[in-house]
Parts: C-alpha cells; structure tokens; sequence
C-alpha cells in the first residue's frame, strides 16, 4: 500500500531532550514536507526536501532540523525542543515539486513538551 | 505574497444542506488549487483539485467553483451527509519548485 509512515504517532517528552520523528514513503517521491498543525494557524511548513541532500526552510523552521540522506526518509530532529514546539506534526511526499502532484500525509505525530 | 485566505473558519449544517467554503488568493502565479479533506486522527487527503482553465470541477457531491478574475474559488458540498464532517483545507500552488501553500481550515459539522 501507498503510505506514508510516522513514528511515533504519540510523544511526550521533556523541554532539552532531543527527539527525532521519523517519517518513511514507499512511493519514490522526490518531495517530501514537514508540516505542523495548531488550532486557529492551519497547517504551517516547516521544513522541505525537493530530492536526496535538497533541503529548504518553510515558514516556521527555527528550532528544527532535517535530513535527507534517502531518498524514502525525511526525519524531523528537534534538538532542544521546547513548550511551544508541542503541536500536531504531519509528514507529506508528493512525487514532484514542480508538477502539480498532490500531496500524501502521513497520520501525524501529536508532541507534547512540557 | 503567497497567501491563502479561507472562510469560514468553521460551519454548522443540517445533514442534505449544501455547505460552501470559500478561498481567496493573491499569486496570480498558482495554477493549481487543491482542496483536502481531515477527519480527526488522520493527516489530510486530497478530495479535488482545478486549474484555473476551468470555472469548475464536480466530483460526486464535492464541486469547486473558480473565478479566476477574482481570485477566488470555494468548495461546495451537495447532499451533505454527517460522515462529511471533517475540517477542509484549500491550497494553491505555482508549477515552479515552491511549495504548496494552505489555508487555515474549515470546521465542518453536518448534523442529522
């Protein structure tokens, strides 16, 4: 099946304590987003990655890193998170940024930093 | 600027009632406006998308209307039905290599 994967789907974590979520698609899409979603703001982009080692800052990326080494892995690394990093995460791919593609989102990932 | 504005940020109506979402945007750049559909606990799906070629596009009970000297265009829902409650996102986006820009939602309710 056609899927993009996050894990995990549930995360508590304390503020400073690094964390990493994955996010995995099995349809060799070269785009791939990270998005978070907060009540009244939509849904915001963070970072993005037009394809293996291309990776760009969206709206809101400060405080987060990403990677791209595969071409199936996208990971969202928070190195210090902190309270207002506590939101609801979504992962996309699309299989080419400048084609009209629609997205594919994953199921999210809800944080909780306290 | 590469804003999506949508209206209503949420909406109540009678289950067979015709709920309509509206989106305005300012890139006459984007030809490409998708709309997607959340239920909660899941990520977005895409529902329909139009190019700005067409007035409209109708998939089942789900038609865009565009009006592109506007800039705007809106979600109609035909025979709404409880099970189409779910919080609806329009986006827009140019062929280049820019990302797709959302909207902040729709809550829709549909209410037997």
């Amino acid at each position: 099946e056609a899927q993009v994967t996050q894990n995990p789907r549930y995360l508590i974590t304390v503020t400073g304590k690094k964390l990493t979520v994955t996010c995995s698609q099995n349809m060799n899409h070269e785009y791939m987003s990270w998005y978070r979603q907060d009540p009244g703001l939509g849904l915001r982009q963070i970072y993005y990655s037009m394809n293996v080692e291309v990776t760009d800052k969206g709206d809101v990326p400060e405080g987060y890193k990403v990677s791209r080494k595969e071409k199936r892995n996208f990971p969202l690394i928070l190195e210090s998170p902190s309270p207002n990093q506590t939101s609801l995460y979504f992962c996309a791919s699309s299989p080419g940024q400048g084609r009209s593609y629609g997205y594919t989102f994953g199921s999210g990932t809800r944080l909780t930093v306290v | 600027q590469q804003q999506v504005k949508q209206s209503p940020q949420s909406l109540i109506v009678q289950k067979g009632g015709i709920p309509i979402i509206n989106c305005a945007y300012e890139n006459t750049a984007f030809d490409y406006f998708p709309w997607y559909q959340q239920f909660p606990g899941k990520g977005p799906a895409l529902l329909i998308a139009i190019r700005p070629d067409v007035s409209e596009k109708k998939e089942g009970r789900f038609t865009i209307s565009f009006n592109k000297s506007a800039k705007q265009f809106s979600l109609h829902i035909m025979d709404s039905q409880p099970g189409d409650s779910a919080t609806y996102f329009c986006a827009g986006k140019n062929s280049g290599n820019t990302p797709l820009v959302f909207g902040k939602g729709t809550r829709l309710s549909v209410i037997a």
